[in-house]
Order: structure tokens, then sequence, then C-alpha cells
């Protein structure tokens, strides 16, 4: 099964801020990623697929890169309801696999 | 309105078996793809099922092949999962998710609240 190792798996950050998140792929998966917000006590939801589609509805302050086995999600001034724990999940064959997530925290 | 709504969760004791369900509504059941996705207390989120559109083809994750099994009720749009020789680390949060296929890639747009399930003696 590919293995997806996400980084980092926690960080602090203040409103405003740029946040990058990372993912990495144990083989090349195209651009068949997908990235999540949980919120705590909630479902996941949808931000990126295809690694740099914006599902609608998602703010343009989220966006997604990469290929092959390195991913990224960025979020560009970070707001107050963005702090949450964020996955990646491949889907490029079965088992897909998700990554460990990264909470993102108020400084 | 669409939504997933998951049952059949509770407390079963190592061994057991239980009969997750997923009920659709709002929305063409026949149309999507749908999955399973587990929770653990306090831990990330674990892809564990897969299943297409017509219920012709079924996935699962190695730690469920073989006890778990996917299946899909297109007349009453429901999903379910059986889960049998139940461990202790099957105690999770079970969500149901719909699937489709945009440009290549999956999307899982909508979810479920999920339904708890707890394997304990």
């Amino acid at each position: 099964a590919i293995q997806m190792a996400q980084s980092p798996s926690s960080l602090s950050a203040s409103v405003g801020d740029r946040v990058t998140i990372t993912c990495r792929a144990s083989q090349g998966i195209r651009n068949e990623l997908a990235w999540y917000q949980q919120m705590p006590g909630k479902a996941p939801k949808l931000l990126i697929y295809g690694a740099s589609s914006l599902q609608t509805g998602v703010p343009s302050r989220f966006s997604g890169a990469g290929s092959g086995t390195d991913f990224t999600l960025t979020i560009t001034s970070l707001q107050p309801e963005d702090f949450a724990t964020y996955y990646c999940l491949h889907d490029y064959n079965f088992p897909w696999t998700f990554g460990q997530g990264t909470t993102v925290a108020i400084k | 309105e669409v939504q997933l709504m998951e049952s059949g969760g509770g407390l079963i004791k190592p061994g057991g078996s239980l009969r997750l369900s997923c009920t659709t509504s709002g929305f063409s059941f026949s149309n999507y793809e749908y999955n399973w996705v587990r929770q653990a207390p306090g831990k990330g989120l674990e892809w564990i099922s897969y299943i297409s559109g017509r219920g012709s083809y079924m996935f699962y994750a190695d730690s469920v092949q073989g006890r778990f099994t996917i299946s899909r009720d297109h007349a009453n749009g429901i999903i379910y999962l059986q889960m049998n020789s139940l461990r202790v680390e099957d105690t999770a949060l079970y969500y149901c998710a719909r699937g489709y296929v945009e440009a290549g890639a999956t999307l899982l747009d909508v979810w479920g609240k999920g339904t708890t399930v707890t394997v304990a003696s």
C-alpha cells in the first residue's frame, strides 16, 4: 500500500499568516490527491481534489500543488475558522490512505 | 437537502459482529460511489472501504480485509458495512462518504456525522 507522510504533525500560527502543509507519497501518484479539513467533533470537509482543484465553495486562500510524490496545501492569510486538522488522501489505487494529519493551532 | 446518515453503531464484545447502515437522501443514489472512513478516538482518519456505482467493485483496507463487507441497496438508497470478527482496535467513529470522479480525480464531497463503534469486553 502507498504510504502518505504528512508534515508537520502540528503547527502554531497567527491570524494572517501563510501556512504550508506537505504530503509525500511513498511512490508516484500522479495528481491523485485530495486535502480535507476537519474541525473538532465534525466530519471532514473536502478542500482540494486532483492535487490543485478547489472544491466549490472553498475560499480561494486555500490552494494545492504538486504531482508525483510531493504535494502541498497552502493557506494564505490564515483566518480564525481555519484552525483545524488537515489531512491528505491519495486515491491513486486501492487501498487509499490518509496522511497522519496536521493540526493548525492558534499561536 | 443532500444527506448521509450513519446508524448501527454500539458496544460489542471482541469477536462479535455489527452491521452499519448509511442512509442517503436528497440526491440520486445510483450516480455515486461510497466509502467508509473511520477515526479511532484521538487519532487520524483511516479509509477502510469503497463500493462502486453499480456495486460491482469493492475494495478494503488491509486492516479490515476478510472481516468487513461493504454492500449497497439500490432500492432504498442505503450503504451497509457488515463487520465481523471485531477487534478492540476497530473501536472508532465510522463515517460514510459519498464519492464521484471528476476529471480523473475522486471527490468525497458529502459525509455523514458518523456512528460510534466500541469493541470491548
